[in-house]
């Protein structure tokens, strides 16, 4: 079993829907999540990050993270075109420095 | 300011030759990483540095794979005796500080833009 699922897609939406991303990870001692965005043949560019359970919100982002369930989301409202890309959700332990990443879902807003 | 730069940007060789693929961290950064990434899978860890050791080599595959960071800048991952299995894409973070035994959180690692590797 891989220490992050995330279901590949891929995910294909309207412009203006609310796209709602999930992982689920095994590990009980991870305390620090991240979303990534990839476009295409491009690096991982940072979204959002938590640290422990609760909800952050930035503009059109939201991220949530339930720990007793193991599971986070990331929530994008009034989707757009440009938003079309791979998410990948990261996590890790608080006194280390790899990163666990989930395969990443494949994102298309259509306009 | 300018972000973590990788070179080459696609690297194209023949089974059993050498390669070395080059990151340039962001200025300042002390953290520096190297992930692989498969296609339609996420990074998966290799190895990281804090300064110029190697903090954690443990996702180093086997010893064909070997990285150093001479002068805690910019680090250079060495593939030796290249398989087609080791094709992908190589990507480099860094990161302000880093976590690990010194009790700091972890840091957001920025990612560059990756080296593309097929062994033919």
């Amino acid at each position: 079993q891989k220490e992050v699922e995330q279901d590949p897609g891929p995910l294909s939406v309207p412009e203006g829907a609310i796209v709602s991303l999930n992982c689920t990870y095994s590990n009980s001692a991870f305390q620090y999540f991240m979303w990534y965005r990839q476009y295409s043949r491009k690096g991982p560019e940072l979204l959002m990050y938590t640290y422990s359970s609760g909800n952050k919100e930035d503009g059109r982002f939201t991220a949530q993270v339930d720990k007793s369930s193991k599971y986070i989301s990331l929530f994008i409202r009034d989707s757009q075109p440009s938003d079309s890309a791979t998410y990948l959700c990261a996590m890790s332990l608080i006194t280390g420095n790899q990163f666990y990443f989930g395969t990443g879902t494949s994102l298309t807003v259509i306009p | 300011g300018a972000g973590v730069s990788q070179t080459p940007s696609n690297k194209v060789t023949e089974k059993g030759k050498y390669v070395e693929l080059r990151c340039d961290p962001i200025s300042g950064h002390t953290a520096l990483y190297w992930y692989r990434q498969s296609l339609g899978q996420g990074p998966e860890f290799l190895i990281y540095f804090q300064g110029t050791g190697a903090a954690d080599d443990s996702g180093l595959p086997n010893d064909r794979f070997f990285a150093v960071r001479p002068e805690g800048s910019v680090s250079t991952l060495k593939i030796q005796r290249t398989e087609r299995g080791d094709s992908a894409v190589y990507l480099c973070a860094s990161s302000l500080v880093g976590g690990g035994t010194s009790g700091y959180s972890t840091d957001t690692q920025y990612f560059g833009p990756g080296t593309r590797l097929t062994v033919l």
